[in-house]
């Protein structure tokens, strides 16, 4: 099927550091998508993304979130600073239409 | 918002047996439904998806059953295999907000 790809699949870091987490989307999608899975618990919904703007946020979205995708390249999720709880697994997603979402490998990140 | 409760939390079989997975959903509105694999280190792989004037899916070795009164999605896998040992999450999409809210997902261990 499609392919999402998450860019790095790692990444540790410093609290109070920033970090930016990159996703490649499938080519002719629209729609995109970051959901946050910490260990063991399920996926939950963080942002979407259309047409250069944020449609919905949830909760964890905090003001210390931001998304873009300049130019059409990357969808990035920056976290700016980092905090102990932001320590999760971000999945990336794609969609062409909004509903048949697609989702990258995940970029484990670490905050110590 | 929607909600969607899964169980079981961890389902352990034989090989050749078949696995159960059932998710509830409060939404009515709740337009098309999906399930997802997660292997271990990996993404989540879609495996199908239900419009929800559908109620019942057959796709190699997978069934699905869509019972709107009771607001219950199934999932059953026919003759498991090692394969099959994953993470599964069905997943519920209302169409209003553009995001798929998950259930909590299913350990699914396939004993051969």
């Amino acid at each position: 099927g499609p392919k999402v790809l998450q860019i790095p699949s790692h990444q540790i870091i410093d609290m109070g550091q920033m970090v930016t987490l990159n996703c490649d989307p499938v080519s002719n999608h629209l729609y995109f998508y970051w959901y946050k899975q910490i260990l063991g618990q399920q996926m939950e919904f963080l942002v979407n993304f259309y047409n250069g703007k944020v449609m919905e946020k949830s909760k964890l979205f905090k003001d210390q979130f931001s998304v873009e995708r300049p130019d059409g390249s990357y969808f990035t999720l920056k976290i700016q600073p980092t905090a102990l709880e932001d320590s999760a697994v971000y999945f990336c997603a794609s969609s062409l239409k909004g509903d048949e979402q697609y989702f990258g490998p995940g970029t484990r990140l670490t905050v110590l | 918002g929607e909600q969607v409760e899964q169980r079981p939390p961890h389902l352990s079989v034989r090989e050749g047996d078949s696995a159960f997975i059932i998710c509830t959903y409060t939404d009515s509105a709740t337009a098309y439904f999906y399930w997802y694999k997660q292997e271990p280190g990996a993404g989540l792989q879609l495996l199908m998806s239900v419009f929800s004037n559908v109620d019942r899916k057959e796709e190699q070795g997978l069934t699905v059953l869509l019972n709107k009164k009771d607001k219950q999605l199934s999932l059953n896998l026919t003759a498991a295999h090692p394969g099959d040992s994953a993470v599964y999450f069905c997943a519920a999409y209302t169409g209003g907000n553009n995001k798929l809210t998950f259930g909590q997902g299913t350990v699914l261990s396939v004993i051969p």
